[in-house]
């Protein structure tokens, strides 16, 4: 059974960084064709796609965003880390990490529950 | 950057037929997918590589693609289908982007 579970704090001060780990379970990022991903959802509103790792340590980031991201792998530990520099009030959202597969594209084919982020003073 | 359009919401009554679209330039070019969200849940993949579904998918969820629209299309709508539905796709660098979202009412 393949999870995935986000942790980190749940409130942030504006300038922050902020420092989220994703453990998972069920597969590897050894393995050829997968990767990690991150996505974030501020209240009521859209899916914005983060970041992506591979299994190759190939790493991708959101344009708009990719000053200020890094996305890193632990593989002996199942564990993928973002960091975010810069935290903002309105960044405050439910973070998600999820499974990419090659076979299914860039898809997330399972996404953990989320953690949410709160940036305020 | 890269901007995926999707209508922000369908109404559908329980039987009929929703269809759900989403604009973008490269969807020509790179592949799309589809994502079921319900109210306080993780979003979970119904439509992969434009138009295959995941095991344990409904069959009466669709994926069709003609251009620079694709269309997630639901069949014989349920109640739980009452979602918001969100469309996915890559730009030439790699990148991912979402869609709008759109939130699927059954009547």
């Amino acid at each position: 059974q393949i999870t995935l579970k986000e942790s980190g704090p749940t409130l942030v001060k504006p300038t922050q960084t902020l420092t989220l780990t994703c453990t998972f379970s069920g597969f590897s990022l050894t393995t050829p064709g997968v990767g990690v991903g991150w996505i974030r959802q501020p209240p009521g509103k859209a899916l914005e796609w983060l970041a992506v790792i591979y299994w190759s340590d190939d790493k991708r980031y959101s344009p708009s965003l990719k000053s200020r991201l890094t996305i890193t792998k632990e593989t002996s530990k199942n564990q993928v880390v973002l960091t975010m520099t810069n935290m903002d009030p309105v960044e405050t959202a439910t973070y998600y990490c999820a499974l990419v597969i090659a076979e299914s594209g860039d898809a997330f084919d399972i996404w953990g529950q989320g953690t949410m982020v709160t940036v305020s003073s | 950057s890269y901007e995926l359009a999707q209508p922000p919401s369908v109404s559908v009554s329980p039987g009929q037929t929703a269809r759900i679209t989403c604009s973008g330039d490269a969807l020509p070019m790179q592949f799309a997918y589809w994502y079921q969200q319900r109210p306080g849940q993780a979003p979970v993949l119904l439509i992969y590589k434009d138009s295959e579904r995941p095991s344990g998918i409904p069959e009466r969820f669709s994926g069709s693609t003609s251009g620079t629209i694709i269309t997630l299309t639901i069949s014989g709508v349920q109640a739980e289908d009452e979602a918001d539905y969100y469309c996915q796709s890559t730009d030439s660098s790699g990148t991912s982007v979402f869609g709008t979202g759109t939130k699927v009412t059954v009547l």
